[in-house]
């Protein structure tokens, strides 16, 4: 069965600190793809970054980095200077597009970041 | 490019009432997912569409839910009769394909009295 845990049902911060969101994922399959989204508080999931299981590359977008490890099945994603506006729900997720192409959602990280 | 529209926003029925949602999708997005979110919870696929054809619908509970996408574009989620733990968040997404990027509506905010 595949699952996606995010340990940190919260993470407070204060503003300009550098902070960390864990994503650990189970899966016998060796081909997926890795996601995060952010819900802020309007409810609408924004896609952020998409990673397929052979691409093992870290990448940089601005303030935020991903760090995916296959060795330890974790998808980490880190915010560099935090900033208000950062604060909303992440969601990792994993989809298996050669049984259906659903996605599955960790229960996700509060982050609140305070000025 | 316009985002994946939903409506209503917000919806307060009592129990046993019959409540739609509407959902129309990035304009050429034939892959169209209604997901149900729980509070603190992560979102779960109810029904997927490719083009008018629900190819997954294996999580729906079909004795008050059901969904139609008529022409392959937009798309309507109907519960009927609502029951209180229907209160949720209903979010529809559409990608290009089944193996490409899902993106997300707003969703809509269901509240069962």
């Amino acid at each position: 069965a595949q699952k996606v845990t995010q340990a940190q049902t919260e993470i407070s911060v204060v503003e300009k600190e550098d902070v960390t969101l864990d994503c650990v994922y189970e899966t016998r399959d060796t081909t997926y793809y890795l996601f995060w989204y952010k819900q802020p508080p309007s409810g609408e999931l924004v896609f952020l970054i998409r990673r397929n299981s052979f691409d093992e590359q870290n990448e940089i977008s601005g303030r935020y980095s991903w760090n995916f490890q296959k060795s330890t099945s974790s998808f980490n994603f880190t915010i560099t200077a935090s900033q208000v506006v950062d604060s909303a729900v992440y969601f990792c997720a994993l989809v298996l597009y050669n049984q259906g192409g659903k996605l599955i959602f960790g229960q996700g990280t509060e982050l609140s970041v305070k000025p | 490019e316009a985002g994946v529209v939903q409506s209503p926003r917000y919806k307060i029925i009592e129990k046993k009432q019959p409540v739609a949602f509407w959902c129309n999708p990035i304009s050429g997005h034939n892959t169209l997912y209604w997901y149900l979110q729980n509070l603190g919870q992560g979102p779960e696929l109810l029904i997927r569409y490719e083009n008018e054809e629900a190819v997954d619908d294996s999580q729906l509970p079909k004795d008050r839910f059901s969904a139609e996408r008529l022409k392959g574009v937009d798309s309507t989620l109907k519960i009927q009769p609502a029951e209180l733990g229907d209160s949720a968040v209903y979010l529809c997404a559409s990608s290009a394909s089944r193996r490409e990027t899902q993106y997300f509506g707003p969703g809509t905010r269901l509240l069962v009295l």
